[in-house]
């Protein structure tokens, strides 16, 4: 299939863990991208490839991938990591075409 | 460091065609390792990709927009353009451009595809 799906919420604990999944079938051939979205503001970068961050992104963000199922561990959370959270992958046709997912909303309580 | 800017009409009536430019300063176009491309995001949904450019011209397509989009990029201004015929107002939305780094991994087994930097997105609204 060429979608990518995510589950639409989530909430998590101030300083507790939560994942975020991204499933499809393109996850297979291709590493799951992910970005973070505050309101208002264009998305950022904060994972790609194999478990890399940009340059300022904290480390208690990471990424890992297996079979057609991607996912984004936010460890020990924060206030601000609050966002949506969006993956995307490249699709089956071997172009740079480029999927994304619904996005999660990542709630911290 | 490198800054995108996108710029457009804000609005226009229905069937009307929407041209959006992407100007980027602090880097070129022409860097062979990246992709150019436009990404655009409805009100209170999520992304969607519309298109992608390289700087040889070589272009990439949404299959659910590609009939009526045309990316291009002109390496002299070092700009990147986006036109949208007919539009509608289910092609209001935010409209990002983004520079893509799309790559294969050492080993080549598995493809990267990022959208590494973002300009800032320009609003469009299609209305009578």
């Amino acid at each position: 299939s060429s979608e990518l799906t995510q589950d639409p919420a989530v909430s998590v604990a101030l300083g507790q863990t939560v994942r975020i999944t991204c499933q499809g079938d393109s996850l297979r051939r291709y590493y799951p991208t992910w970005y973070q979205q505050k309101p208002g503001q264009a998305p950022v970068l904060v994972i790609y490839g194999n478990n890399k961050r940009p340059s300022g992104i904290p480390d208690r963000f990471s990424g890992s991938s297996s079979g057609n199922t991607g996912s984004l561990t936010i460890t020990g959370a924060q206030a601000e990591d609050e966002a949506d959270y969006h993956c995307s992958s490249r699709d089956s046709s071997g172009y740079p075409h480029v999927l994304f997912g619904g996005g999660t909303k990542v709630t911290v309580l | 460091q490198l800054q995108l800017q996108e710029s457009g009409p804000g609005v226009l009536k229905p069937s009307e065609t929407l041209s959006l430019a992407c100007s980027v300063s602090g880097g070129s176009v022409a860097d062979t390792t990246y992709y150019w491309g436009w990404i655009r995001q409805p009100p209170g949904k999520g992304l969607e990709w519309i298109a992608a450019v390289y700087y040889t011209g070589n272009t990439y397509y949404s299959p659910s927009l590609k009939n009526r989009v045309t990316i291009s990029i002109d390496t002299s201004k070092n700009l990147f353009s986006l036109n949208l015929s007919s539009v509608t107002a289910a092609d209001t939305a935010v409209y990002y451009c983004a520079r893509l780094l799309s790559e294969w991994d050492r080993l080549g087994a598995r493809g990267i595809d990022a959208f590494e930097i973002w300009g800032h997105g320009t609003v469009f609204i299609a209305s009578s």
